[in-house]
């Protein structure tokens, strides 16, 4: 199943309020999850079934969407933020597949 | 603490094998899945596949079918990803994480990843 995420990349400013998208080519329910990675380091899982927080992840981050169209928002940047976002389908173990990615830039 | 701790660094030449961990520790091993992401350098992440520790069942995800076998030996709570051929295209960061099942879960866990570089 592809993911596809827009933007690929995106500046915005410490305080702006930010939306990545990710849309499924075929219905993935609510299965979908949202991870933030930063330079060398390992991803780290935000979101999970859709708009779930990750236990430790910040209130500002908040998922939404369903079935084919989902949105990553963050309500209120931080400088710790700036990163690369990732979505994941988890709809069968046989594939699991990622979005391409949209780097969170600093404008 | 729950962690997941990889294997070290590797660096090897076109056609020899390799074989690299992910050693579970501070939860029952065999109650997740351990999947397997490859991350080229510059670029995004890769679902491999996934092997479960309690009966072995093992699912990959198609590009990688054939090109590497992923195992697990619950005794010592590791999993593996092994290649026979290694080819310079296996350059990349290979990160292991943990999953409890899929529909309503993520990744939640994630090794601190091992570099391959072969040349």
């Amino acid at each position: 199943i592809q993911l596809t995420q827009s933007p690929s990349s995106l500046a915005a400013s410490v305080g702006d309020r930010v939306t990545i998208t990710c849309r499924a080519r075929q219905d993935i329910s609510s299965y979908l999850a949202w991870y933030q990675q930063k330079p060398g380091k390992a991803p780290k899982l935000l979101i999970y079934a859709a708009s779930t927080l990750q236990i430790g992840v910040p209130s500002r981050f908040s998922g939404s969407g369903s079935e084919t169209d989902f949105t990553l928002t963050i309500s209120s940047l931080q400088p710790e933020d700036f990163a690369t976002y990732y979505c994941q389908q988890l709809d069968s173990y046989n594939s699991l597949t990622f979005g391409q990615g949209t780097r969170l830039e600093i404008k | 603490e729950v962690q997941l701790v990889q294997s070290g660094v590797e660096m090897k030449k076109p056609g020899e094998s390799l074989k690299i961990s992910c050693k579970g520790s501070g939860y029952t091993f065999d109650t997740y899945w351990i999947g397997w992401v490859r991350q080229m350098p510059g670029k995004g992440l890769e679902w491999m596949g996934i092997v479960h520790p309690a009966d072995s069942d093992t699912r990959y995800s198609p590009p990688f079918q054939g090109q590497v076998i992923i195992s697990v030996d619950k005794s010592i709570s590791t999993a593996y990803l092994q290649w026979s051929s290694l080819k310079a295209s296996d350059t990349a960061m290979y990160y292991c994480a943990r999953l409890r099942a899929v529909a309503y879960y993520g990744l939640d866990v994630w090794g601190q990843g091992t570099t391959v570089t072969v040349s």
